[in-house]
């Protein structure tokens, strides 16, 4: 199976800050990565695709980098709403796993 | 066409089983590959496995081999979740999602609204 990590766990940030999430897998996934924002009641929300393809209807403030086994999401100019938690996810194979997620908090 | 609809929530008591439903378009059926993803509190998400339906291929994480179960069933456009030998470890809400892809990268884009489970004697 591939394991994915992610950095930080917590992540604490001022409004209009830019921040930076990083995933690593335990196998290189070429670009078969995807980011997605959880908000507690809601479904989870894909943002980016394919490591760095913006879901359409996603705020452009979102976007995606990397390739092989280590991959940055950036979320520029933080607004309230961003207030959930992010997790990536691996679909290079079978089992899909997600990454532990990321908790960013807006101050 | 891609919405799923689940319902709202289920009380089980340890050792028992539950299934999830999820009822889909005639199209996700008949196009696409739907998975089973948890949240729990203390995991985040967690994949269960996934259904093919118009290949009839089911795919499970290593995890839950053995105490889940996948079937879809058409004439009612409904892909059933089966958890058998539960425990309080799976408390979680349970949402299906199915699987777009864009040449052959895959993600879920669409979601059911999570079913919630609480396992509890």
């Amino acid at each position: 199976d591939i394991q994915m990590t992610q950095s930080p766990s917590f992540l604490s940030a001022f409004l209009g800050e830019r921040v930076n999430i990083t995933c690593r897998a335990s196998l290189r996934i070429t670009q078969s990565l995807n980011w997605y924002q959880h908000k507690r009641g809601t479904a989870p929300k894909l943002l980016i695709f394919a490591a760095s393809t913006l879901q359409s209807g996603v705020s452009s403030r979102f976007s995606g980098s990397g390739s092989g086994a280590d991959f940055t999401l950036t979320i520029s100019s933080l607004q309230p709403e961003d207030s959930a938690t992010y997790y990536c996810q691996q679909s290079n194979s079978p089992p899909f796993t997600f990454g532990p997620g990321t908790m960013l908090e807006i101050k | 066409q891609g919405h799923l609809v689940q319902a709202g929530a289920e009380v089980k008591k340890p050792g028992s089983s539950v299934r999830v439903s999820c009822k889909a378009s005639a199209d996700t059926l008949k196009n696409y590959g739907v998975s089973w993803v948890r949240e729990t509190p203390g995991l985040g998400l967690e994949w269960l496995g996934r259904i093919i339906p118009f290949l009839g291929m089911t795919t499970y994480a290593p995890k839950f081999q053995g105490r889940v179960t996948l079937t879809a069933d058409t004439p009612t456009r409904t892909i059933n979740m089966d958890l058998s030998s539960l425990r309080s470890e799976d408390t979680a809400t349970y949402y299906c999602a199915r699987a777009d892809c864009t040449g052959n990268r895959c993600y879920f884009l669409h979601w059911g609204q999570g079913t919630l489970v609480i396992v509890s004697s």
